[in-house]
């Protein structure tokens, strides 16, 4: 199947700074990709869409100006977390497809395991 | 709102033990199903999935799902485990609209 590569995989950093987190389709455009966030032994939350060239849409509940979404090529998204909180500490994992139907299949990228110290 | 329920938290088997881990759904419309697998330290991957004809799905390793419509369920089996198989697995609905919704995930440990 197709590649989606997340970097970091594993990011320590203080309170108040802010992260970047990418996510890159290494063998195919994707036109759209997803941004989840996952707590311990909890599901994959959604948190945002991006579409190549537009605006991310943010699910409820997901402050737009603490997790900023670039989606400035087919091959890349970044996900900054902004003046970061021990609260944000998490599981963060992009996915990436070629279309955006219901049948279409979205892979995933690794993970990023962020701390906040 | 739409919601994906997985049933059990933690299995734990022997290996050769038969499988099944269940997945309901709440969503009026047509759907399509998956279910992930993520293995210690890797990324999601697909395991199998529905989007229309024949309700049983068979996918890798020897997973197979049943999608049945009157239940709003479509429950992951494997009739003999293997110790390759410990990993968390995902149940997910995606709808008209376009959005992954997952379960919480089932942690399957089995044991050798």
């Amino acid at each position: 199947g197709a590649v989606v590569s997340q970097h970091p995989s594993r990011v320590i950093c203080k309170s108040g700074t802010s992260v970047k987190i990418e996510c890159r389709s290494l063998d195919f455009q994707a036109t759209t990709m997803f941004w989840y966030r996952q707590f311990p032994k909890q599901s994959l939350m959604l948190m945002a869409t991006s579409n190549e060239g537009s605006k991310a849409t943010y699910e409820q509940g997901v402050e737009k100006d603490k997790f900023l979404i670039n989606h400035a090529s087919l091959t890349l998204s970044t996900l900054t977390v902004t003046s970061a909180h021990p609260e944000d500490s998490s599981f963060y994992i992009c996915s990436a497809q070629q279309g955006a139907g219901a049948g279409t299949e979205a892979f995933f990228g690794q993970g990023t395991r962020l701390t906040v110290v | 709102a739409q919601s994906v329920s997985q049933h059990n938290h933690h299995v734990i088997l022997s290996e050769a033990a038969s499988l099944e881990l269940g997945c309901n759904y709440s969503y009026g419309g047509t759907v399509n199903l998956f279910w992930y697998v993520q293995y210690p330290g890797q990324h999601l991957q697909l395991l199998l999935k529905y989007f229309s004809g024949d309700p049983l799905v068979k996918g890798i390793k020897g997973f197979e799902a049943e999608f049945i419509k009157s239940k709003f369920s479509f429950n992951l089996r494997k009739p003999s485990v293997q110790w390759s198989d410990t990993a968390e697995y995902f149940c997910a609905v995606r709808n008209q609209g376009g959005k992954l919704i997952f379960g919480q995930g089932t942690e399957l440990s089995v044991k050798p």
